[in-house]
């Protein structure tokens, strides 16, 4: 399956800021999404990364508060923009292998202060 | 919003009993896959279900599909301390992309 790489794992952010999280992977894939988990819950989608193309969004989750970059298909940013302590969660990449096959990067641990 | 609920969400056990995990919807799916997550990573997937009434064997979990394909079941035999994490069901329908992840159950297994 394929190798899915984010960056950074882990940050500590001051309430205001901003943090772009990166993922890369190491084949050319077609369906990219960025989830959130906050602590002790299971995943949210928050968008489809479209190659060359605006993200999709899911319902509750908006492309000012959560800027989305797929500028080729191997590579994806997302932003957390404006950051709270409700913001304080796992962000992760995920792609789509295939029928049947969703694969997911380690992970982002985000805490804002 | 497509819920798929998991039975029991926390559930602690000795090592060498056996389990069984629940995922529930009212919604039907077109497969359904099962996943583990351990502290500091990502979820990992244990298997796909695409068939009502299929049942799949991973050495020690077996996984079934509902006949009418809206749940699922993870049974684990001789449970051992590293099957501990969290297990999240998740469940794709037709013409969707994207996944419908269950409420998760963190199992701890004790040794």
């Amino acid at each position: 399956s394929a190798v899915i790489s984010q960056k950074p794992s882990r940050d500590i952010c001051q309430r205001g800021t901003s943090l772009t999280i990166q993922c890369q992977v190491d084949s050319q894939v077609t369906m990219m999404f960025w989830y959130r988990q906050q602590p002790g819950q299971s995943l949210t989608l928050i968008a489809t990364a479209n190659q060359g193309s605006e993200a999709t969004y899911e319902s509750g989750f908006v492309i000012d508060k959560f800027p989305i970059s797929r500028p080729n298909l191997t590579f994806s940013t997302l932003t957390v923009s404006n950051m709270s302590p409700e913001d304080s969660s796992i962000y992760l990449c995920s792609v789509r292998e295939g029928p049947q096959a969703q694969h997911f990067g380690d992970g982002t641990r985000l805490s804002i202060l | 919003t497509q819920l798929l609920e998991q039975s029991p969400q926390f559930l602690s056990i000795q090592e060498g009993e056996n389990l069984t995990v629940y995922c529930n919807s009212s919604s039907v799916f077109s497969s359904l896959q099962w996943y583990r997550q351990e502290p500091g990573e990502g979820p990992v997937l244990l298997v796909t279900v695409v068939t009502g009434g299929e049942v799949k064997k991973l050495k020690r979990l077996t996984f079934q599909f509902g006949d009418a394909r809206k749940d699922s079941s993870l049974h684990i035999t001789a449970a051992q301390p590293g099957d501990t994490g969290l297990y999240l069901c998740a469940g794709e329908q037709t013409g969707a992309n994207n996944l419908f992840f269950g409420t998760g159950t963190r199992l701890t297994v004790i040794p």
